[in-house]
């Protein structure tokens, strides 16, 4: 069975810019999470969807936004582009809440 | 305040000598542990869990983990280390209450090994 898929794997925006990062989740998984990983910390929490529903958000403005299709795939949107929002951002599908399972990421640069 | 400690930020060790990396959580009830092991420039893949049960866990690539609630700690050990072990370790913990099953990590610890 094909893993979390990401797309694009790399992509280098300039400020002000908005972005579209998509994520693929196990086939069977119907919740996913986005992470925002910043060089030399530790993954930090955005969103998790459920069956299309929000369920969780983490500390973030309202520039991020993302969204859960039918298929369960999912997309994460960034509006008006910081240099701070440069990171590896990190998409994982789960079954439930248990474990979850994650893609390679996309490296977002911004300049 | 609810939080994932790592305290050490950078390991060494010699290949084929024990490892043990340390990680603590201050949650009011015991939260699911989890351990993640992230190559250069890679997304996570899951060593182990702990949800109940045996407090000493088994995982993939030779590593265990064992939790103690007496002191909020589920530390991550493998007797013998390999080169390819070399890549950033984060814990995780997922809070009993929190129903979305959000994951928070810790800072990381950088694991080098020397040959």
């Amino acid at each position: 069975d094909a893993g979390v898929t990401q797309s694009p794997t790399h992509l280098i925006k300039t400020r002000g810019q908005h972005v579209t990062l998509r994520c693929s989740p196990i086939s069977g998984h119907k919740s996913v999470s986005w992470y925002q990983q910043v060089l030399g910390q530790g993954p930090q929490f955005i969103f998790q969807y459920y069956e299309k529903e929000e369920r969780g958000r983490g500390n973030f403005p309202d520039r991020f936004s993302a969204r859960q299709f039918p298929n369960y795939s999912s997309e994460l949107n960034v509006n008006a582009l910081l240099l701070g929002d440069s990171a590896l951002y990190l998409c994982a599908s789960s079954f439930g809440v248990d474990e979850q399972y994650f893609g390679p990421g996309t490296r977002l640069t911004v300049t | 305040a609810q939080s994932v400690t790592q305290p050490d930020i950078h390991i060494t060790v010699s290949e084929g000598a024990s490892l043990e990396l340390r990680c603590n959580y201050s949650y009011g009830a015991t939260p699911y542990l989890f351990w993640y092991v992230q190559s250069p420039g890679q997304g996570l893949q899951l060593l182990l869990k702990y949800f109940s049960g045996d407090t000493l866990v088994q995982g993939i690539k030779g590593f265990e983990a064992e939790f103690k609630r007496s002191q909020s700690s589920f530390n991550l050990r493998k007797p013998s280390v390999h080169w390819s072990d070399a890549a950033e370790y984060f814990c995780a913990v997922v809070p009993i209450y929190n129903q979305g099953g959000k994951l928070i990590f810790g800072q990381g610890t950088e694991l080098s090994v020397k040959p």
